[in-house]
């Protein structure tokens, strides 16, 4: 079974800040792990994923996240917020890259909000 | 990659009546999946879909409930049926494919039951 756990439903960040969020998660088999974003009444974009190899992945607008897993985290960062930033930020597990081991399990998302 | 549509995009309906909900993907793709987000929660997954098999639920979700369709490898639809206001939720389809981790997603249906 797996589950992921993201602490925390907003958060808050001047623009131009460190975005940090956190994602941290539980899998009885090598994880797969993925940032989504979903904007206001759309549906969900893939962010970033961590299938194997380089533990520090780059995704698109300037996100990345770094697997850890001896801390079972998979934390999203962005060095520098921009307004266009604010949305709904889910992690996602899944125990493979494809069939029904793909199935996605999803944290609860949290809602990052970017103040002028 | 893939470009999924939905069909509504959102709809208002009666308890007791059903809806049925249709995700079109512009490529063929090995599995499709359907979820579920309740107000102001994460997404939940009612079931997979694989082309001439029947769907796989997860649990807490049936297929009299939630009956699905995989007619080809491009299209599949969900039906709400018996609705009440507990069913207010947005569904989405998602679709996986190859080798290739991740599933890309639909924009939603967002259903209210009155």
């Amino acid at each position: 079974a797996q589950s992921v756990t993201q602490l925390g439903s907003h958060v808050s960040v001047s623009e131009g800040a460190l975005v940090l969020l956190r994602c941290n998660y539980s899998s009885s088999v090598p994880p797969y792990l993925f940032w989504y974003v979903q904007y206001p009444n759309q549906g969900l974009q893939l962010l970033l994923k961590y299938t194997t190899g380089a533990t520090l992945v780059k995704g698109i607008n300037g996100f990345e996240a770094e697997f850890k897993k001896s801390e079972t985290s998979f934390h999203l960062t962005k060095p520098s917020a921009h307004m266009s930033d604010a949305a709904e930020y889910f992690c996602a597990v899944s125990a493979g890259p494809t069939g029904a081991n793909s199935k996605l399990t999803f944290g609860k998302g949290i809602t990052l909000s970017v103040r002028p | 990659s893939a470009v999924i549509s939905q069909k509504p995009s959102r709809d208002i309906c009666q308890r007791g009546t059903s809806l049925t909900i249709q995700c079109q993907v512009d490529s063929q793709v090995t599995m499709m999946f359907w979820y579920r987000q309740q107000p102001g929660q994460s997404l939940t997954l009612i079931a997979t879909a694989n082309q001439g098999s029947e769907a796989t639920y997860e649990s807490g979700f049936v297929i009299d409930k939630f009956p699905i369709s995989r007619p080809n490898l491009t299209f599949s639809t969900l039906t709400v049926s018996n609705m009440s206001p507990e069913d207010s939720s947005i569904y989405l389809c998602s679709e996986s494919t190859g080798g290739r981790p991740g599933q890309f997603f639909g924009p939603g249906t967002r259903l209210t039951v009155l």
